[in-house]
């Protein structure tokens, strides 16, 4: 089944306390982005990467680390989480870069830092 | 970045009924997508416009793309209950080559539609 997954779903961590959300996705898919979603703030996008080892910054990219070292996968790392990162991230895809390419997304996982 | 304004945030409306939502923008975008929302679930994309004038059918729902392009509609014919969800809108920026790096969500419409 093609599909983006995302790991965990949940998760509850502290201040300071590195983590990393892990993407992957099935469909051998070009481009992968990262986006926070918060109430009435709406889908921001955090990073997005065209190809492997190529990556830029989103909209709202402070704090945030990524790679994209496999197609396939392209993980979000917060080395020093704080509270204002409590958010539920979704981690998506699409065949192409175009901006009418469907973006595939992820299930999301609900992030809360004490 | 370029803003997409959604309207109305939130709709409540009985089952059978009509409803539109817009998207309004003052930038041009080389294409726009509709996406819904469901509770627990990433977005899924309903239907992508790229000529301006252009309208799409999917079922029950109809979609416009202005004819500048800067603006954008939803039609539901008949609400079901099945129709509820967040739906979003997303431009994909002129001014950034139309790639998928512009991107730009609206803050999306709750739609509840109740039996």
């Amino acid at each position: 089944e093609a599909q983006v997954t995302q790991n965990p779903r949940y998760l509850i961590t502290v201040t300071g306390k590195k983590l990393t959300v892990t993407c992957s996705q099935n469909m051998n898919h070009e481009y992968m982005s990262w986006y926070r979603q918060d109430p009435g703030l709406g889908l921001r996008q955090i990073y997005y990467s065209m190809n492997v080892e190529v990556t830029d910054k989103g909209d709202v990219p402070e704090g945030y680390k990524v790679s994209r070292k496999e197609k396939r996968n392209f993980p979000l790392i917060l080395e020093s989480p704080s509270p204002n990162q409590t958010s539920l991230y979704f981690c998506a895809s699409s065949y192409g870069t175009s901006g009418y390419d469907e973006q595939f997304f992820g299930p999301g996982t609900r992030l809360t830092v004490l | 970045t370029q803003l997409l304004e959604q309207s109305p945030q939130f709709l409540s409306i009985q089952e059978g009924e009509n409803l539109t939502v817009y998207c309004n923008s003052s930038s041009v975008f080389s294409s726009l997508q509709w996406y819904r929302q469901e509770p627990g679930e990433g977005p899924v994309l309903l239907v992508t416009v790229v000529t301006g004038g252009e309208v799409k059918k999917l079922k029950r729902l109809t979609f416009q793309f202005g004819d500048a392009r800067k603006d954008s509609s939803l039609h539901i014919t008949a609400a079901q209950p099945g129709d509820t969800g967040l739906y979003l809108c997303a431009g994909a920026g002129i001014y950034s080559g139309g790639g998928a790096d512009g991107l730009t969500f609206g803050k999306g419409t709750h739609l509840i539609i109740q039996p």
